[in-house]
């Protein structure tokens, strides 16, 4: 089993639609988690860190679930600007693993 | 504030050939990571310096691949002889103390011919 695996996508949705991506880890000593969006050709921006009571920042809700070991995404009112690959980012000791990412193209 | 620097941005070699990418954090940044990205995947963190010191290289191909970074500021990473497979964007990145957040760098796109 792969340390970070996230849903293979792409997912296309309509403007306005709301949308959620899952990722799973491995280790079970994970301590920190967050999500990066990454543009096409550009580098990974820290959209936001996960915390365990689950954080919202406007239209993006992230959620951890350490006993099943995944955390979510969700973005509703979804824009064309949200088009990425949304990438998971699990931290344990001094690593830290990317998922593959997910790629959402939101469409007018 | 200026964002982390990467340069070149792109280079085309030829296999066996030697490449060098230069990094240079956003100021005061104490930890300084290098990636590997391949095209469809994540990236990959190959080393990871706090200061001028080795945290973590577990990922990286020592036979071919070395980082510096002098002075606890700018870094380099060097590939000899490079393969097919390193074909790739080298992204650098940096985090400030007390703290996971990584600000990347625009990558450097790697084209092994």
């Amino acid at each position: 089993r792969k340390e970070v695996e996230q849903d293979p996508g792409p997912f296309n949705v309509p403007e306005g639609a709301t949308v959620a991506f899952n990722c799973t880890y491995s280790n079970s000593a994970s301590q920190s988690f967050f999500w990066y969006r990454q543009d096409c050709r550009k580098e990974p921006k820290l959209l936001m860190s996960v915390y365990s009571s689950g954080n919202e920042d406007g239209r993006f809700t992230a959620q951890l679930n350490r006993a099943s070991q995944y955390i979510s995404l969700l973005i509703r009112d979804s824009k064309l600007s949200d088009s990425a690959t949304y990438l998971c980012v699990i931290n344990y000791g001094q690593n830290f693993v990317f998922g593959p990412g997910t790629r959402l193209s939101v469409l007018p | 504030e200026a964002g982390v620097a990467q340069s070149p941005r792109y280079k085309i070699i030829e296999k066996r050939q030697s490449v060098a990418f230069w990094c240079n954090p956003i100021s005061g940044h104490a930890t300084l990571y290098w990636y590997q990205q391949i095209l469809g995947q994540g990236p990959k963190l190959l080393i990871q310096f706090q200061n001028n010191g080795v945290v973590d290289d577990s990922q990286l191909p020592k036979d071919r691949f070395s980082a510096e970074r002098l002075k606890g500021v700018d870094s380099t990473l060097k590939i000899q002889p490079a393969k097919l497979e390193d074909s790739a964007v080298y992204l650098c990145a940096s985090s400030p103390d007390n703290s996971y957040e990584q600000y990347f760098g625009p990558g450097t796109r790697l084209t092994v011919t």
